[in-house]
């Protein structure tokens, strides 16, 4: 019953460094999410996606590609990442827009 | 005016007290409405689901009042692992728009 699974749980990276973070579901949702959580702020939604290989942009898009091509991954990417992107990354998924969302259980990021 | 809006809190309540938490949003054609929990340092969970009607859900009532436009969340008889904070969430309609998220609503029940 894995639900949405995230990967990795923690990361420490440097100013200018890229990494991946990889979100699987097996429930057959068309809809993913990703979000990023700073304290005092709530979820703000980076990037979606309304199915395999599509993808759309959301609040705070800037600093972060994502990319759908499988039906149940959605990958986040941090080309060149800065200490402001240091946040709690969360992925989710559903099988409308208007459906309750699950989500994983989080990503880590530090970016010293 | 920000889209969704909760008291952060933090409401710290003995077991056992009643405690209510309202969420107000300001998009009037908002179409789903919906209470999620998060513990600390862990991923929001759903709690419930709230209709127009109101809905129960052993000691959790969910309201919409859609004039007023806010929802509320009444717990009765907290428990200690009611601790958690509580995201208030609202689509604001069923086509081309996205979960908009409150910035939650933090509740320390006491022994």
């Amino acid at each position: 019953n894995a639900g949405v699974t995230q990967t990795p749980k923690f990361r420490v990276l440097k100013t200018g460094q890229s990494m991946t973070l990889l979100c699987a579901q097996d429930m057959n949702h068309e809809y993913m999410y990703w979000y990023r959580q700073d304290p005092g702020m709530g979820l703000r939604l980076i990037h979606y996606s309304v199915g395999e290989g599509t993808t759309a942009k959301g609040e705070v898009p800037d600093g972060y590609n994502v990319s759908r091509l499988k039906k149940q991954n959605f990958l986040l990417g941090l080309e060149s990442a800065a200490p402001s992107q240091t946040s709690v990354y969360f992925c989710a998924s559903s099988y409308s827009q208007v459906d309750i969302q699950y989500f994983g259980a989080g990503t880590r990021l530090s970016v010293l | 005016r920000k889209e969704v809006e909760q008291d952060p809190g933090p409401f710290n309540v003995p077991e056992g007290a009643t405690v209510a938490f309202n969420c107000t949003y300001s998009n009037s054609a908002s179409q789903s409405f919906f209470w999620y929990r998060q513990d600390c340092r862990k991923e929001p969970k759903l709690l419930m689901s709230v209709y127009s009607s109101g809905n129960e859900d052993g000691r959790f009532t969910a309201q919409l009042n859609r004039a007023s436009q806010y929802i509320s969340l009444l717990i009765r008889d907290s428990k200690l692992s009611d601790s958690a904070t509580y995201l208030c969430v609202v689509t604001p309609d069923n086509y081309g728009q996205n979960f908009v998220f409150g910035p939650g609503t933090r509740l320390s029940v006491l022994p």
